[in-house]
């Protein structure tokens, strides 16, 4: 058990709905990231969050968005959905979020299907 | 985009056999860190390796590093059925991690 805490697990729903994926970090981690997983692929960084402000974008969507709140859990929320959103959806956290990143501790993830 | 690239993308092996992959990467790093996916399930940990070492050890893991060549390798001796699972190299620089595409691990009974 990592510790980050994610829900739902499994999600599924139509084109053109949002949805809100959830995470909590482990207990003293202050950044929190989120990475996208399509089937058998590499893992694809969204966002990185470090004590409630963004501190990295990678390759998210505009209809993608995401934030962390003042108890640090972190919230992606997915909207207009397409066909290939379907992925899983990590969400990994870790205590430092200097220029050397340390080890992260990832959530079970959330599997989202678009129907 | 991805930095690291790992090579082989996938290894099959028996049972007791040792399994090597590589991680190569583009620029100057802090670290470079590997972590193992089962089938479906959440990253782990396995070993962080710093800039300025050459090599290190965790168990039947060994993980080196050559930032000359800008390359890693990791080694599981004497692997076990349970260690199928896909394997990712990280490099971390500048707030970012950047990863491979992943070797996929199978080994055979």
């Amino acid at each position: 058990d990592s510790g980050v805490t994610q829900t739902p697990k499994h999600l599924i729903t139509a084109t053109g709905q949002r949805v809100t994926l959830r995470c909590s970090p482990r207990s003293g981690d202050l950044s929190v990231y989120w990475y996208q997983q399509s089937l058998d692929q590499g893992l694809q960084f969204l966002i990185q969050y470090y004590n409630g402000e963004e501190r990295a974008k990678g390759n998210i969507l505009e209809r993608f968005s995401a934030q962390q709140f003042p108890d640090l859990h972190s919230e992606l929320n997915l909207s207009s959905l397409e066909l290939g959103d379907s992925a899983l959806y990590f969400c990994a956290s870790s205590v430092v979020a200097g220029t050397n990143t340390g080890e992260l501790f990832f959530g079970e993830g959330s599997r989202l299907t678009v129907l | 985009s991805q930095q690291g690239e790992e090579d082989p993308q996938a290894l099959s092996i028996q049972e007791g056999e040792n399994a090597t992959m590589n991680c190569s990467y583009k620029t100057s790093i802090n670290n470079l860190q590997w972590y193992r996916q089962n089938s479906g399930r959440g990253l782990v940990h396995l070993i962080l390796i710093r800039s300025n070492e050459r090599e290190k050890h965790s168990g039947r893991l060994r993980v080196t590093l050559d930032t000359s060549k800008k390359s890693s390798s990791l080694l599981i001796t004497a692997s076990r059925a349970a260690d199928t699972a896909s394997y990712f190299c990280a490099t971390s620089r500048n707030y970012q991690l950047i990863w491979g595409a992943g070797t996929k691990l199978i080994i055979k009974p």
